[in-house]
């Protein structure tokens, strides 16, 4: 088993720049998630989605976040236009369903100059 | 909202020394899961518990599920280098939900 697959690792972009984080969720499991993890404020969850439904949205901080799962093997969380204040480690996780525990991907660093 | 209480929030320990750590709540959870997440990774689960009172080994690490249910306790005895990274404890309720502990980082005095 692979694992949850996300790419890129690092991403260094200018502000205003439009960034794209891709997620593959383990194979079989139905519930994917987004978090954002920084120093200040650990983990958040941004946005979860069961059987490629985003579910819960509530999390994502404003209307310059988009989210999709367009099929099970495939998320993209987009951040249009970025700004620094966005620099943190995006995490996907996958669980089989929605109580089970989560597995996490290796996140991507964004940095937003 | 739900809060999750953990502690330490940094431990100094000796290579070998038996390491503890617990979450709090004032809430009543159904799961509690530990996490482990070294340096430029993901979190990695250690350990879940599903049922007060529930007491959960894997290796040198030990688990509890508090039986009011609005605690857990991480255990790891002998400790050795690798135990390095940052814990975190998480709690859920009846959904997808999980509320996380800020995180107990573990450093091995050289």
């Amino acid at each position: 088993d692979a694992g949850v697959i996300q790419s890129p690792r690092h991403e260094v972009t200018e502000m205003g720049q439009e960034v794209t984080l891709r997620c593959k969720p383990i194979s079989g499991h139905n519930s994917l998630f987004w978090y954002r993890q920084t120093m200040m404020r650990g983990l958040e969850l941004l946005i979860y989605f069961n059987n490629n439904v985003p579910i819960d949205d509530s999390g994502m901080p404003e209307d310059r976040f988009s989210a999709k799962m367009p099929n099970a093997s495939f998320s993209t969380l987009k951040i249009q236009p970025s700004e620094p204040r966005d620099s943190a480690v995006y995490f996907c996780a996958s669980s089989l369903n929605s109580n089970s525990p989560l597995h996490f991907g290796n996140g991507t660093r964004l940095t937003v100059t | 909202g739900q809060q999750l209480n953990q502690s330490p929030q940094s431990m100094f320990i000796q290579e070998g020394e038996d390491v503890s750590m617990n979450c709090t709540s004032s809430s009543i959870f159904n799961t509690w899961l530990w996490y482990k997440q070294d340096p430029g990774e993901g979190p990695v689960l250690l350990i879940a518990l599903y049922k007060a009172g529930e007491l959960t080994s894997n290796g040198r690490l030990t688990a509890q599920f508090g039986i009011t249910r609005k605690d857990s306790f991480l255990n790891i005895s002998a400790s050795i280098p690798s135990d390095v990274g940052i814990y975190f404890c998480a709690g859920q309720s009846s959904n997808y939900q999980l509320i996380w502990g800020a995180g107990t980082k573990l450093i091995i005095k050289p």
